[in-house]
């Protein structure tokens, strides 16, 4: 069946460090990609998608390419900054499962001065 | 245009008792889905609704059910509930214009905890 496999949390990174949270996938299908981000005490936010081969999402300076080859789903992000702590999710959603989603178990990324 | 709203926020409700969870899609947002967000299981797929039919349904007790109405208002019911329903409930919302590549809207949860 599918499913997304994500890296293991936490992270503790400096303000303006290179963030990488790794990310692949198994589906049967042609899936969508995405990652969504959680602040504390709500609910997910999307934060970019990508929807077929070598798309790459982007949003608030995070990207993400969908890369079929290796099946994966990397986000990253050049200089991150201490409002970028929150827990970020991958997720796919699989045409051939209807509109079901399937979540990682999320990282936590926290962000010092 | 308004997000997805829940109600309530909190909950807390003992052993045995039963709960309904209320969820309001974005205008227009045909498809409604309910998570089960717990520290140890993570997000877990309860089920979704779309036109008011239950289209896809996870690996959940029949404890746990659901329904839409016409206006794509959606609530789910778990009935005795146990201490390990105490969760995070998340509701999302989205189109469904193509399945497979749609967006899902999530609204902020109701934390429901079980004494």
């Amino acid at each position: 069946g599918d499913s997304v496999t994500q890296m293991e949390g936490p992270v503790t990174l400096s303000e303006e460090a290179f963030l990488t949270i790794n990310c692949t996938y198994t589906a049967t299908g042609y899936p969508s990609l995405f990652w969504y981000v959680q602040y504390p005490g709500e609910g997910l936010q999307l934060l970019l998608k990508a929807t077929k081969a070598d798309d790459k999402g982007s949003n608030k300076g995070f990207e993400a390419t969908y890369r079929k080859e290796t099946t994966s789903f990397h986000l990253e992000k050049g200089s991150v900054q201490v409002s970028d702590s929150a827990v970020y999710f991958c997720a796919l959603s699989d045409r051939n499962t209807g509109n079901q989603f399937y979540f990682g178990t999320g990282t936590s990324l926290t962000v010092i001065p | 245009k308004a997000g997805v709203t829940q109600t309530p926020r909190y909950l807390i409700k003992t052993r045995g008792q039963q709960v309904t969870l209320s969820c309001s899609p974005i205008s227009g947002h045909r498809s409604v889905s309910w998570y089960q967000q717990t520290p140890g299981q993570g997000l877990q797929f309860l089920f979704e609704y779309f036109s008011e039919t239950q289209r896809n349904k996870g690996n959940f007790p029949g404890r746990f059910s659901g329904r839409q109405f016409s206006n794509s208002r959606s609530e789910m019911n778990v009935s005795t509930l146990e201490l390990g329903d105490s969760a995070l409930y998340l509701c999302a919302s989205s189109l469904v214009a193509a399945a497979g590549q749609e967006t899902q809207y999530f609204g902020p949860g109701t934390r429901l905890l079980v004494l």
